[in-house]
């Protein structure tokens, strides 16, 4: 069974740069699958930000296209997520994923909440 | 790309049925059959609920179900229970690799 675990700052400041990584168990990343990140606002809902794949390949929600990278590190087994000029609109708990297909959220990290805020 | 459209809330007593409907365009929902749901508790990650419009992972149970119409998919939950009150996203595949989210709905057990 897959398991994914994120990591990164809780707090970060306006303007700054956010930096998440997921560790994955039970599978290696290289091996297949699509990688993703969701996130979800206090209170909101859920928001598709970004998926990878083994191969290289990465595809980026329109809306944060321009500030978000993701990448893979097969040898680490573990992908990660950089969002950058935070602001306050940018507060979220943050989630890894499985993107089984490149259509569906299969398996999900527990989430991690990133505060932005001077 | 805009969220898709699904009612703030719906409710029903133990036993009973509840369809969550979720509304998309003819370049998500209606493109294709990539219609995901998932549940969510207070303060816990989603879960996969409902693949491929109607599909169920296992260990789901029966109860729920998938379907879709034109640009309009749908959740049904038969037989309500005290823990299916959550809140049930639906996500559309909507090309090139993206995905889009609805906006989410509360389902509560009278």
């Amino acid at each position: 069974q897959v398991q994914l675990q994120e990591s990164g700052p809780g707090l970060v400041k306006p303007s700054e740069t956010l930096s998440l990584t997921c560790a994955v168990s039970g599978y290696s990343i290289g091996s297949g699958y699509y990688w993703g990140w969701i996130r979800q606002p206090p209170e909101k809902g859920l928001e598709w930000i970004a998926t990878t794949v083994h191969t290289g390949g990465a595809y980026y929600n329109p809306s944060l296209k321009s500030r978000v990278t993701i990448s893979m590190d097969t040898s680490r087994n573990q992908f990660s997520l950089r969002l950058t000029s935070m602001t306050a609109a940018d507060t979220a708990i943050y989630y890894c994923v499985t993107v089984d297909g490149a259509r569906s959220f299969d398996y999900w990290g527990q989430g991690i909440l990133v505060t932005v805020s001077s | 790309q805009s969220d898709l459209t699904q009612p703030r809330s719906v409710s029903g007593s133990p036993g009973q049925s509840v369809t969550i409907s979720c509304t998309g365009t003819i370049g998500d929902v209606g493109l294709f059959n990539y219609v995901s749901w998932y549940q969510q508790h207070p303060g816990k990650a989603p879960k996969l609920m409902i693949y491929d419009v109607s599909q169920r992972p296992s260990g789901v149970p029966d109860r729920f179900s998938g379907s879709k119409s034109d640009t309009t998919a749908s959740l049904t939950i038969s037989g309500l229970q005290a823990e299916d009150e959550a809140d049930y996203y639906c996500c559309s595949y909507a090309g090139s690799y993206t995905l889009v989210f609805g906006t989410g709905t509360k389902v509560t057990v009278l």
